[in-house]
């Protein structure tokens, strides 16, 4: 069945530094939701990406989708305390209404001030 | 949000009992899910409803069972809890994906210990 992995799982970064995530599927995809979770909170879509090589900003944050739909990443530019969290991508494999999205294992962000 | 809430928020309970969450959303959505959440392993599907009438089976659903009393609202029931279903519970709604973005709003969740 279609697995959704992410690494890294863990990263500490300083304030100020850079990050990036990366979510890879085992099949292709026919979209990727990228979903924020704070410490004690739940998760909070963030946005979605359908088109091989899109490309969207948020912001400080970044969000790629691979050119053969299989992969993504996030990056975060210059690190703030606010970006601490958990990071999920969501793949849905089917373009039916009928195909539920699979969540990666997140990866978890610590900012050291 | 606090359109989808969850009952109880946290829960202790022994080995063998009956437990049920419940999960009522205002979104007027159709969609609706439960996870679990573990360390490392992100978010797991226990179950999903389309609508009222249709359930289906997610990743997880051994030692489960749900309920979609109306649309907005879909328990979660552990017949007879055991310790390796302590976790978080979180219930999530969506709208009807037609191509759009279909975001999932998640409740606060319920955390779960299971002595």
């Amino acid at each position: 069945g279609q697995q959704v992995m992410q690494i890294p799982q863990y990263q500490h970064v300083q304030e100020g530094e850079d990050f990036t995530t990366y979510c890879n599927s085992s099949t292709t995809l026919s979209n990727i939701q990228w979903y924020k979770q704070r410490p004690g909170g739940h998760p909070v879509f963030l946005i979605q990406l359908v088109k091989s090589g899109e490309v969207k900003k948020q912001k400080r944050l970044t969000f790629q989708f691979g050119e053969a739909k299989k992969n993504s990443s996030l990056h975060i530019t210059a690190t703030q305390t606010t970006d601490v969290g958990t990071y999920f991508c969501a793949g849905r494999e089917g373009r039916t209404s009928y195909d539920k999205v699979i969540f990666g294992p997140g990866t978890s962000l610590s900012v050291i001030p | 949000d606090a359109d989808v809430t969850q009952t109880p928020r946290n829960r202790i309970t022994k080995t063998g009992k009956r437990i049920m969450l419940e999960c009522s959303q205002t979104k007027g959505h159709d969609r609706m899910y439960w996870y679990r959440q573990d360390p490392g392993l992100g978010l797991r599907l226990i179950y999903y409803s389309f609508d009222v009438k249709d359930i289906n089976k997610g990743e997880i659903s051994d030692g489960y069972s749900v309920s979609r009393q109306a649309q907005a609202k879909f328990s979660l029931s552990l017949e007879s809890a055991i310790p390796n279903q302590t976790a978080l519970y979180f219930c999530a709604t969506s709208d009807l994906w037609q191509g759009a973005v279909n975001e999932q709003f998640f409740g606060p969740g319920t955390r779960l210990t299971v002595l």
